[in-house]
């Protein structure tokens, strides 16, 4: 079975650009994450899907972070514009539906803000 | 609102040695537990997961982890240590009924001894 996919896996980019990440979920996996973890923390959920809609989304900076789930299936997020704090590895988790299912995660995407 | 303290940043101990990562949570009604382990450059891997019933759970590559209502602790073990355990370990719990929402703590970094 395919794991979680990510691209990139590395980035660098200038403080006000902006910069779009991808998440490809397990097969059949409704449930989709997307976490932030700054070095030497955990990850911090930012937005939760279930299957093309948002369930939780309530830790996402709105004002410069967007992310969608068209068909239920793929994932982007976007940072627009970048800030140096955002310096980060951005993770992708999926879940079957149900709340004893376990996620699993992606190798993530390390985002460099200069 | 929940939450989870790993009091320990890091640990060193010497091959074959036996492991204990501590782990502590907050939560107001029966949480749902978990142990990732985190390579450099990886994703997150589930180790175990505990929802009901015993409360000695059985995880993958050797570890176990004990649920104890009494000290809200969820402590991850391993009789013997290997050098390809050294790894950083997140403890997050969940809450049923919650959607599978995760709260991490801020991990422990292992560190193993030749």
């Amino acid at each position: 079975e395919a794991g979680v996919a990510q691209s990139p896996r590395y980035k660098i980019i200038e403080k006000r650009q902006s910069v779009a990440f991808w998440c490809n979920p397990i097969s059949g996996h409704a449930t989709l994450y997307w976490y932030q973890q700054i070095l030497g923390q955990g990850p911090k959920l930012l937005i939760q899907f279930q299957n093309n809609g948002v369930v939780d989304d309530s830790q996402l900076p709105k004002d410069r972070f967007s992310a969608e789930r068209l068909k239920g299936v793929d994932s982007t997020l976007k940072i627009q514009p970048a800030k140096l704090e955002d310096s980060a590895v951005y993770l992708c988790a999926s879940s079957t539906s149900g709340t004893s299912a376990g996620q699993f995660f992606g190798p993530g995407t390390r985002l460099t803000v200069l | 609102a929940q939450s989870v303290t790993q009091p320990d940043i890091h640990i060193t101990v010497s091959e074959g040695a036996s492991l204990e990562l501590r782990c502590n949570y907050s939560y107001g009604a029966t949480p749902y537990l978990f142990w990732y382990v985190q390579s450099p450059g990886q994703g997150l891997q589930l180790l175990l997961k505990y929802f009901s019933g015993d409360t000695l759970v059985q995880g993958i590559k050797g570890f176990e982890a004990e649920f104890k209502r009494s000290q809200s602790s969820f402590n991850l073990r391993k009789p013997s240590v290997h050098w390809s355990d050294a790894a950083e370990y997140f403890c997050a719990v969940g809450k049923a009924g919650g959607g599978n929402k995760l709260t991490f703590g801020t991990g422990t970094q292992l560190k193993v001894e030749l």
